[in-house]
């Protein structure tokens, strides 16, 4: 079993959508969680950096942890075009070392 | 303010061949980190880098080495190349070791024949 899950998709949807990305993971030692979103050809861009449960707001992005549930999620309001892309949650015990999730493709719709 | 920079973007090497690959990190970071990325996987990691030191290594050979400069840049070295070792090299800088979000490079696209 894999620590860190992430369903690979693709996922799409049309224009204006709400998004829902999720990863769960097994080590209950993670504490630090991150999305990033990487582009064909590109590095990972940081989206959404969260330490410990709760929730985060940025804009169009929202991170949400339960770590009772050993779950996370990304949520994408007015999905654009220009969001499409391979997006990864990524995961730390102590800020160092990240485990990533295999990345979900993301195709919003015209 | 510049991001990181990784060089070279592309390289074809030879089963059995070494490879350098260079990393400059975000101005005022003073953490490297290495992670490989095979196509339709994540980023794994491979090393950490803190003031020149090794601050960590994942799950991967010795002929997998590193280094980091007195002015934070770093290089990955690998030795006697394998056809799996073709993936996207990522280099990642943070400002401190721990506690700080990783900024990615664009990488080195590695391919061995």
């Amino acid at each position: 079993q894999k620590e860190v899950e992430q369903d690979p998709g693709p996922l799409s949807v049309p224009e204006g959508a709400i998004v829902s990305l999720n990863c769960t993971y097994s080590n209950s030692a993670f504490q630090y969680f991150m999305w990033y979103r990487q582009y064909s050809r590109k590095g990972p861009e940081l989206l959404m950096y969260t330490y410990s449960s709760g929730n985060k707001e940025d804009g169009r992005f929202t991170a949400q942890v339960d770590k009772s549930s050993k779950y996370i999620s990304l949520f994408i309001r007015d999905s654009q075009p220009s969001d499409s892309a391979t997006y990864l949650c990524a995961m730390s015990a102590n800020g160092n070392k990240l485990v990533f999730g295999a990345g979900t493709i993301l195709r919003v719709k015209s | 303010e510049t991001g990181v920079t990784q060089s070279p973007t592309h390289l074809i090497k030879t089963r059995g061949q070494q490879v350098t690959l260079r990393c400059s990190s975000q101005s005022g970071h003073n953490t490297v980190s290495w992670y490989q990325q095979a196509l339709g996987q994540g980023p794994q990691f491979i090393f950490q880098y803190y003031r020149e030191e090794e601050n960590g290594r994942g799950n991967f050979p010795p002929r997998f080495s590193g280094l980091q400069f007195p002015n934070y840049s770093s290089e990955l070295n690998v030795n006697a190349l394998e056809l799996d070792d073709s993936a996207l090299y990522l280099c990642a800088s943070s400002f401190e070791a721990g506690y700080s979000p990783l900024h990615f490079g664009n990488g080195t696209r590695l391919t061995v024949t």
